[in-house]
């Protein structure tokens, strides 16, 4: 199985800034990653799909990119409603696996 | 307005059964793949399973394997899970999720979740 690995654990950032994501997997997955964000009580919501594809209807200020191994979700400008956590997940192989997330906290 | 509902989760002893339902409004159910996805507390997301449109193919995480079946009525949107043998470490909620229609193995829909929790 593909195990995906995210750092940080915890993103403490105010709003304005710029927050880094990354996501590292197990071996190579070429462009077949996707991001999600998750609030509380809340599903999953698909923000990215196959690295650097937005989904429908997320906002421009979230961008993805990298292949391969290494991964990278940004905002570029946190806004109040994005903090939350975030994963990542994989679909080059079965079974799809997600990262363990990274939570974007405010300062 | 798009939407996915899952129903009965219980609470339920090691080595006994439980079937998950998942209702879909808002959308053409038949046209898309649908997954089960689930999340222990305090872990992460783990997929559990999905399901093509016509039933042509199912796909199963290897811990479920043997143990859960899948399945869909296109005539009635639902979506089930058929849970048997359950342990403590199916404890989890569980999620009912849309493939996107470009690239089914991303989950784009998501419902709230029903709650399975596998205890004596």
């Amino acid at each position: 199985e593909i195990v995906l690995t995210q750092s940080p654990a915890t993103l403490s950032l105010s709003p304005g800034e710029r927050a880094t994501l990354s996501c590292r997997a197990s071996q190579s997955i070429s462009s077949y990653l996707g991001w999600y964000q998750e609030k509380p009580g809340q599903a999953p919501r698909l923000l990215i799909y196959d690295a650097s594809n937005r989904a429908t209807g997320i906002p421009a200020r979230f961008s993805g990119s990298g292949s391969g191994t290494d991964f990278t979700l940004t905002i570029s400008s946190l806004e109040p409603e994005d903090f939350a956590v975030y994963y990542c997940q994989q679909r080059q192989r079965w079974p799809l696996t997600f990262g363990g997330g990274t939570k974007v906290e405010i300062k | 307005e798009v939407q996915l509902v899952e129903s009965g989760g219980d609470l339920v002893q090691p080595g006994g059964s439980l079937r998950l339902s998942c209702a879909a409004s808002g959308f053409t159910f038949s046209s898309y793949w649908m997954s089960w996805v689930r999340q222990a507390p305090g872990r992460r997301l783990e997929w559990v399973a999905n399901i093509k449109q016509d039933q042509s193919e199912e796909y199963y995480v290897d811990s479920v394997k043997g143990r859960f079946t899948i399945s869909r009525d296109n005539a009635k949107n639902s979506l089930y899970l058929q849970m048997n043998s359950l342990r403590a470490e199916d404890t989890a909620l569980y999620y009912c999720a849309r493939g996107t229609s470009l690239i089914p193995n991303y989950m784009d829909v998501w419902g709230k979740g029903t709650t399975v929790t596998v205890s004596s």
